[in-house]
């Protein structure tokens, strides 16, 4: 099945910086690669999500980049603010059927120092 | 305008005491998922219902059970909470299966005494 590496864990940066998360993925038929933002306490929201007939999706200060080759895909926020600062998860499935559920990577909680 | 509702949001239960946690949604989704989320983790799949079609993840103790009655609920029961359970508990919808957005209830935070 799909497995799912994030990383790095932890991520501090100074108000105003970029920070890049990244994550690879084992399932070469996986094409769906959605972002999801989880503050304290609260339930995981989807931020951007990219598929995979796409290399980069930007939205305001966040983009993602996919390279299916690497089989890679990466958040890039940048003019970071300190509310940007939550646990990012990715995940990755495959399209399609009454399958391809979402696999989830471990979480980076990210820190933006004002 | 609360789209997928957990009920209830805190359970507080002993050791081996039977629990039922509850979701609903209005979206008219297809999907439903459980999801077990442990401190600092990734949220990890429990199982999920497409329409009435149940479908286990294959290490999912048999100590959890679901039920979904209608389009619009979902239960999960866990029937001898061990204190590894401990842990919040998401529900999450999606129109249908594989590529497409999850939206998440406010989950349900479980203690086991």
């Amino acid at each position: 099945g799909e497995n799912v590496e994030q990383h790095p864990s932890t991520l501090s940066v100074q108000e105003g910086d970029s920070a890049v998360i990244k994550c690879t993925y084992s399932d070469s038929a996986s094409n769906y690669f959605p972002w999801y933002k989880q503050e304290l306490g609260k339930r995981p929201q989807l931020i951007i999500d990219i598929r995979s007939n796409v290399g980069e999706k930007k939205d305001q200060r966040i983009a993602v980049t996919l390279n299916k080759t690497a089989k890679h895909f990466s958040l890039h926020i940048t003019e970071t603010q300190p509310e940007d600062s939550a646990v990012y998860f990715c995940a990755a499935s495959s399209y399609g059927g009454s399958q391809g559920n979402l696999i989830f990577g471990k979480g980076t909680k990210l820190s933006v120092k004002p | 305008d609360a789209m997928v509702i957990q009920n209830p949001r805190y359970q507080v239960t002993q050791f081996g005491k039977p629990v039922t946690l509850s979701c609903s949604q209005t979206l008219n989704h297809n999907v439903m998922y459980w999801y077990q989320q442990k401190s600092s983790q990734a949220p990890k799949l429990l199982f999920h219902y497409y329409d009435k079609d149940f479908n286990n993840e294959a290490d999912t103790p048999d100590n959890f059970q679901s039920r979904r009655p209608n389009t619009s609920f979902c239960f999960l029961d866990i029937r001898s909470p061990g204190l590894g359970d401990a842990a919040m508990y998401l529900c999450a919808t999606s129109r249908s299966a594989g590529a497409n957005v999850l939206t998440f209830g406010a989950g349900s935070r479980l203690t086991v005494l």
